[in-house]
């Protein structure tokens, strides 16, 4: 069964300090791998989508990569900002469609 | 981009009550919805797939009988929990699986919170 982790749990930085967020899976044959976030009380945002066919994808000051073979993925965030404050959940979705997600990253950004 | 609405975002009701949740795909066709629960401080679990025109699958531990799915049209999946109890408390989300050119992308709802006295 796909197990996926994400360390830290939570996190916190000053402004401006860039963050990197790790998320490992224990079965590689995924679908892709997605990077959301989401506020307190709020459903999902997508942030980036990675298929299993990439190394990484990038959006902004957000890059996202994929090293299926070691389960893993990593996602940076430069030049944080307060309203960068949310929980960062990674998911991974089976041939099946069917996501597992992390437990999540809680991240504060100090003004 | 493709939108996907939850209806009602919020709803409290008294313990043994049936509550019907809504899941609309607004701008695209999806012949698959997903139906996940996340509890205070947990991350999302999936409850079932719900497949138009046919029964949901559930997740193992998810009792079918006493959240009923049904997926009746291509834009539109409905979670009714029946005689719910404090415990089924929890925020619930749908997800629409929308076909692009060469895969396959999940959008999620907005979420329901559901409060059961």
């Amino acid at each position: 069964k796909q197990e996926v982790t994400q360390i830290p749990a939570a996190l916190s930085v000053p402004e401006g300090e860039n963050l990197v967020l790790n998320c490992s899976f224990t079965d590689s044959a995924i679908y892709n791998l997605q990077w959301f976030r989401q506020d307190p009380g709020k459903g999902l945002t997508s942030l980036l989508l990675i298929q299993s066919s990439q190394r990484e994808q990038t959006s902004g000051r957000l890059n996202a990569s994929l090293d299926k073979s070691s389960g893993r993925s990593t996602l940076y965030i430069a030049a944080s900002q307060p309203g960068d404050s949310a929980t960062y959940l990674c998911a991974v979705l089976d041939s099946w469609g069917k996501f597992q997600f992390g437990a999540g990253t809680q991240v504060v950004v100090t003004p | 981009g493709a939108v996907v609405s939850q209806h009602p975002s919020w709803v409290i009701c008294k313990s043994g009550t049936s509550v019907k949740i809504e899941c609309r795909s607004l701008d695209f066709q999806a012949t698959t919805m997903f139906w996940y629960r996340q509890f205070p401080k947990q991350s999302l679990m999936l409850m079932a797939t719900s497949n138009e025109g046919s029964k949901a699958t559930y997740e193992q531990g998810v009792e079918k009988d006493k959240f009923l799915i049904n997926h009746a049209s291509l834009t539109l999946s409905t979670l009714t929990v029946t005689s719910a109890h404090p415990e089924d408390s929890s925020f619930y989300i749908c997800s629409a699986y929308k076909n692009r050119d060469s895969y396959n992308e999940q959008f999620f709802g907005p979420g329901t919170r559901l409060t059961v006295l």
